[in-house]
């Protein structure tokens, strides 16, 4: 069965940076668009950032632009989010998604909270 | 970026009652729409893509219409495992969510 670990999630200062890390089992990973998408306390979803199966195609929402680095390893069945210059609007649940085809998350991750304070 | 709103934010019904949701965009995203459910603590759960087509395992008393612009999800009759908050997505531009509508026991 489709299974997306994802760890990484910590507690860092402003401007700090952290990894996030997805780990995908169950299914043919780089057949699949993959997602980071947040949810901040007590709020709705924000999609971050995806990543096409093969082709490296790469869309960053505007407020990470520039801050965050999303990327996959195949050979690895895993996904990644490199996340620099934090600020304490990135604060959430960073979920890890699975595409069918393109835009529809048919899988989700458990959640990793990222937390960004003093 | 294509804005979605949802309404009414929140729902107050009882078990056994219709539910409709409405999520309005910003521009025509075609029929580029989803709808998922989440409950609290949970990740969500894609219930309806592409405007009206059902996930796999999801019951037949959601479904989903519309398209360019208004899309309506319908609970037909609600079980006690639907109440929770429902998000409409789109996919034309970019990706964009609603900010939800929490269907509540009234």
């Amino acid at each position: 069965q489709v299974q997306l670990v994802e760890s990484g999630g910590a507690l860092v200062k402003p401007g700090g940076s952290l990894r996030l890390s997805c780990e995908a089992s169950g299914f043919t990973f780089s057949d699949h668009y993959m997602s980071w998408i947040r949810q901040a306390p007590g709020k709705g979803l924000e999609w971050v950032s995806y990543i096409s199966g093969r082709t490296g195609n790469i869309y960053y929402a505007d407020s990470v632009k520039g801050r965050f680095t999303i990327s996959r390893d195949n050979a690895k069945n895993s996904l990644y989010l490199q996340m620099n210059s934090l600020r304490a609007e990135d604060t959430a649940v960073y979920y890890c998604a699975r595409e069918y085809g393109s835009g529809i998350v048919d899988f989700w991750g458990q959640g990793t909270l990222v937390t960004v304070s003093s | 970026e294509i804005v979605l709103t949802q309404s009414p934010a929140t729902l107050s019904l009882s078990p056994g009652e219709r539910a409709t949701l409405s999520c309005r965009a910003s521009q025509s995203v075609s029929s580029f729409l989803a709808w998922y459910q989440q409950k609290p603590g949970q990740a969500p759960r894609l219930l309806i893509y592409d405007a009206s087509n059902r996930a796999t395992g999801i019951p037949a008393r959601f479904s989903g219409s519309g398209s360019g612009t208004d899309f309506t999800l319908t609970i037909s009759s609600l079980e006690p495992e639907d109440f929770a908050v429902y998000y409409c997505q789109q996919r034309s531009n970019w990706r964009t969510f609603g900010q939800g509508t929490k269907v509540e026991i009234k």
